[in-house]
Formats: structure tokens, C-alpha cells, sequence
């Protein structure tokens, strides 16, 4: 119950496309969903993050989608750029578990060619 | 303002050993988590320090530990180190650890277990 599943495990994006990273969540008592961005070599570093009571949420180019009733919640990537190339962790918490104690999904690899 | 900071940035050690990372957080900081970061496992919840006193733990064996001090400054320790505690070990810091404060986290201690 405590898992975050996410897809794709890579994804290959031409410039100036969409990138989408999808994320599932199974437990209820979650309520804070954020998204890190990960370069080789770094920490990860916080995107954007949301919270059940809102369905989506924009930043820039990058866009939170927030599905309450599927236990499902999405990253979109505007106008990729080649500097978007890096890792992508989606993450859940909240409940007895705490805000600070994110449960991670595996992580995309994004890609983004000229 | 600086960011979070990991000391050593490489570690390598040998089985059986044991060995101390260290943590400083950003400045005004409170709560410090600690997260293991491997290829096969994710991102995975160690442990959470808040006013010196750990507020939260994850599913690790009582070989990994940690601590707080005065300054938030954290220190985690892991005894008889075995293969597969070879790892990138990721410090993050937050203002007091409630869904509106996010964590931030430093660039890793990447330990080696020969």
C-alpha cells in the first residue's frame, strides 16, 4: 500500500515536444505529490508539487495533473528542451508516515534530442 | 543562501567496517531525512531528525543510525557495513517538516563497500 508506481522507466522526447510522465499511488492517506528532478551527479531538486484538493497545477513549462479518484497524478513537460534531460521522480506522502517521509516512484529517464 | 551540504562526497570502505556521514543543512532548517539512493531499490526512506529527536524511520536494519545536534546538523552512521550498503546516501533538509515545506536535498555521500 505504501507503493508509487511509475511509467515509463525511459522516454524519448524531440525538441519543442510534449514529455509525460505518469505516476499511480495506492494509498489513501496520502496528500502531498511532488515531483523531483534528478542530473547525474546532483541531488535531486524539487520541480513542482501538489495537493489532492487541487487537479491541476502549472509552473512554466512544466505542468502537475492530479486525478483524486484514480489515485493516478501526472507530470507534463512543454516544449521539451535539451536541458530537461535528466531523471524524473514522482513521490507521495503524508498520512501517519509524515510529509518528510516520501515514498519515491523508480524514476523516468528523459531524453530530450535537437 | 547555501544549499544542503554533504561531507565526504566519495567514500570507500571495506565489509565490516563501519562509517559516518555527515549533514549541515540549510541555514534555518529544522528537520533533516535521510534517504539511500541505489539502482535497484530507488529512492528509499532512512530517517527523519527534527529539534534533535528522530521523528520518523524507514524499514532499515538497526545497523543504520543517525543523530541530530544543536545546530541541526546530522550525522548518520552505518556499523558493519556489508556489499550491499554500497549506495549514494542523500541528505535533505526542511523548514519544520509540514506539507507546505518542501525538502531540499544535497548532492549525496556516494559510499563504496569493497
Amino acid at each position: 500500500q505504501q507503493q508509487v508506481k511509475q511509467s515509463p522507466q525511459s522516454l524519448i522526447v524531440q525538441k519543442g515536444g510534449i514529455s509525460i510522465i505518469n505516476c499511480a499511488y495506492e494509498n489513501t492517506a496520502f496528500d502531498y505529490f511532488p515531483w523531483y528532478q534528478q542530473f547525474p551527479g546532483k541531488g535531486p531538486a524539487l520541480l513542482i508539487a501538489i495537493r489532492p484538493d487541487v487537479s491541476e497545477k502549472k509552473e512554466g513549462r512544466f505542468t502537475i495533473s492530479f486525478n483524486k479518484s484514480a489515485k493516478q497524478f501526472s507530470l507534463h513537460i512543454m516544449d521539451s528542451q535539451p536541458g530537461d534531460s535528466a531523471t524524473y521522480f514522482c513521490a507521495a506522502s503524508g498520512g501517519s508516515g509524515g510529509y518528510n517521509k516520501l515514498i519515491f516512484g523508480a524514476g523516468t529517464r528523459l531524453a530530450v534530442h535537437p | 543562501k547555501a544549499g544542503v551540504t554533504q561531507t565526504p562526497r566519495y567514500l570507500i570502505k571495506t565489509r565490516g567496517q563501519q562509517v559516518t556521514l555527515s549533514c549541515s543543512p540549510i541555514s534555518g532548517h529544522r528537520s533533516v531525512s535521510w534517504y539511500q539512493q541505489t539502482p535497484g531499490q530507488g529512492l528509499q526512506f532512512l530517517f527523519e531528525y527534527f529539534s534533535e529527536t528522530q521523528r520518523n524511520k524507514g524499514n532499515f536494519p538497526g545497523r543504520f543510525s543517525g543523530r541530530q545536534f544543536s545546530n541541526s546538523r546530522s550525522e548518520m552512521n552505518v556499523s558493519t557495513l556489508e556489499l550491499g550498503d554500497s549506495a549514494l546516501y542523500l541528505c535533505a533538509s526542511s523548514l519544520a517538516g509540514g506539507q507546505g515545506s518542501p525538502l531540499h536535498f544535497g548532492n549525496g555521500t556516494r559510499l563504496t563497500v569493497t
